[in-house]
């Protein structure tokens, strides 16, 4: 079946350094995208989301970036904080019916102080 | 905002028993409810959607006779892990959507997640 899937599974950046996260997607009928910080034994937390017809939208200090030509979504993380160290996750909808999420396999991002 | 809360936050049970976890939208009504487990460091697999007032729609591969879902209220679906085996030792998060929410995307809040272990 169609899934979204990530290119890196563990990204370390040093502090105050801009984070990038990739995702790639795989079904082009998906109608949004979503993406999640899971802290450790928490549940994931919304960052921000983009329409599958917006190209780049912009929240406090992060960037989602949609490529739908080559099915790639990106999130960009600017400063990034120790605190910022979690798993990011990013998801697609399908718009009707339930609205189910369906989460990529995540990527680990881990903040060197 | 909207929160979901789910209870119990950890449980250890020994094989054979069955557990029942709820989840709850705390301020804010949802028809629909959705449960997900997740295995150490994977992603969260959708197990089945909950709607209020009827039969839940599991997904493939996930056993309605096992992992018994009802949706009695606006306000609470619950989760039943029956005859629990090692294997169904887990992480499990719930979310919920907003009824007549009118927000264009992500009408989902996620609950902090219920710890399974099973002995």
């Amino acid at each position: 079946g169609e899934s979204v899937g990530l290119h890196l599974p563990t990204l370390s950046v040093q502090e105050g350094d801009n984070s990038i996260i990739n995702c790639a997607y795989s079904n082009s009928a998906s109608d949004y995208f979503i993406w999640y910080k899971q802290e450790s034994g928490k549940g994931p937390q919304f960052i921000i989301d983009i329409r599958s017809n917006m190209d780049k939208r912009q929240g406090q200090r992060v960037t989602v970036l949609l490529n739908k030509t080559v099915k790639h979504l990106s999130l960009q993380i600017a400063a990034t904080q120790p605190g910022d160290s979690a798993v990011y996750f990013c998801a697609e909808v399908l718009s009707g019916g339930y609205q189910k999420v369906t989460f990529g396999t995540g990527t680990k991002l881990q903040v060197i102080p | 905002g909207a929160v979901v809360s789910q209870h119990p936050s950890r449980v250890i049970c020994k094989s054979g028993t069955s557990v029942k976890i709820e989840c709850r939208s705390l301020d804010f009504q949802a028809t629909t409810m959705f449960w997900y487990r997740q295995f150490p460091k994977q992603s969260l697999m959708l197990m089945a959607t909950s709607n209020e007032g009827s039969k839940a729609t599991y997904e493939q591969g996930v056993e309605k006779d096992k992992f018994l879902i009802n949706h009695a209220s606006l306000t609470l679906s619950t989760l039943t892990v029956t005859s629990a085996h090692p294997e169904d030792s887990s992480f499990y998060i719930c979310s919920a959507r907003e009824f007549g929410n009118r927000k264009s995307t992500d009408t989902q809040y996620f609950g902090p997640g219920t710890r399974l272990t099973v002995l």
